[in-house]
């Protein structure tokens, strides 16, 4: 059964910082690994999707990297602001196109 | 293109009673899926629908929670009856045939409180 874990499950920097959140798979097996942003009581937006023969995606500020015979991906997040208070989710895509989430890094920015 | 539109945004209900919540795909996707999203937990596959047949409902309380899929297009959710822990945000996503590709798509969410 695939897990998904992240961590930190909170972090807290000063605005300006670049930072990095960490996702972890326990089944190699997938096709592809979505990052995603929740604003708190709103639904996901999508943020990144690294396919399962690609190392790495770039959006702005954002990138994220992707490895899957460690299954490990990490979201880089540079220059950071207090808009990019959220939390942050990954979902990895397993067989029969199932999606299967970690519980999410909470960020927040201090200004 | 149109999002992934649910209604309603929030219920409060009392437990033991039975809601109902409703989902619209974004046009051509043949996936649906519901997840729960407990407060602090990243969501939980319920069910998946492609089409009208459902691929995927392990994870549904079947003794209390039903869903549907009319005609390949929308879907309603429903929980009858009700309990406390059943309180979490309920969302729904949908996908394309290249879903593997392109990733999926969620609606806002209905947060469901009961109490």
């Amino acid at each position: 059964k695939q897990e998904v874990t992240q961590i930190p499950a909170a972090l807290s920097v000063p605005e300006g910082e670049n930072l990095v959140l960490n996702c972890s798979f326990t089944d190699s097996a997938i096709y592809n690994l979505q990052w995603f942003r929740q604003d708190p009581g709103k639904g996901l937006t999508s943020l990144l999707l690294i396919q399962s023969s690609q190392r790495e995606q770039t959006s702005g500020r954002l990138n994220a990297s992707l490895d899957k015979s460690s299954g490990r991906s990490t979201l880089y997040i540079a220059a950071s602001q207090p808009g990019d208070s959220a939390t942050y989710l990954c979902a990895v895509l397993q067989g029969a196109q199932k999606l299967v989430f970690g519980q999410g890094t909470r960020l927040t920015i201090n200004p | 293109e149109a999002g992934v539109a649910q209604s309603p945004r929030y219920k409060i209900i009392e437990k033991r009673q039975s809601v109902a919540f409703w989902c619209n795909p974004i046009s051509g996707h043949a996936t649906l899926y519901w997840y729960q999203q407990i407060l602090g937990q990243g969501p939980k596959l319920l069910i998946q629908f492609q089409n009208n047949g459902v691929v995927d409902d392990s994870q549904l309380p079947k003794d209390r929670f039903s869903a549907e899929r009319l005609k390949g297009v929308d879907s309603t959710l429903k929980i009858q009856p009700a309990k406390l822990e059943d309180s979490a945000v309920y969302l729904c996503a949908s996908s394309s045939p290249q879903g593997r590709r392109v990733g999926y798509t969620f609606g806002s969410g209905t947060r469901l409180t009961v109490v």
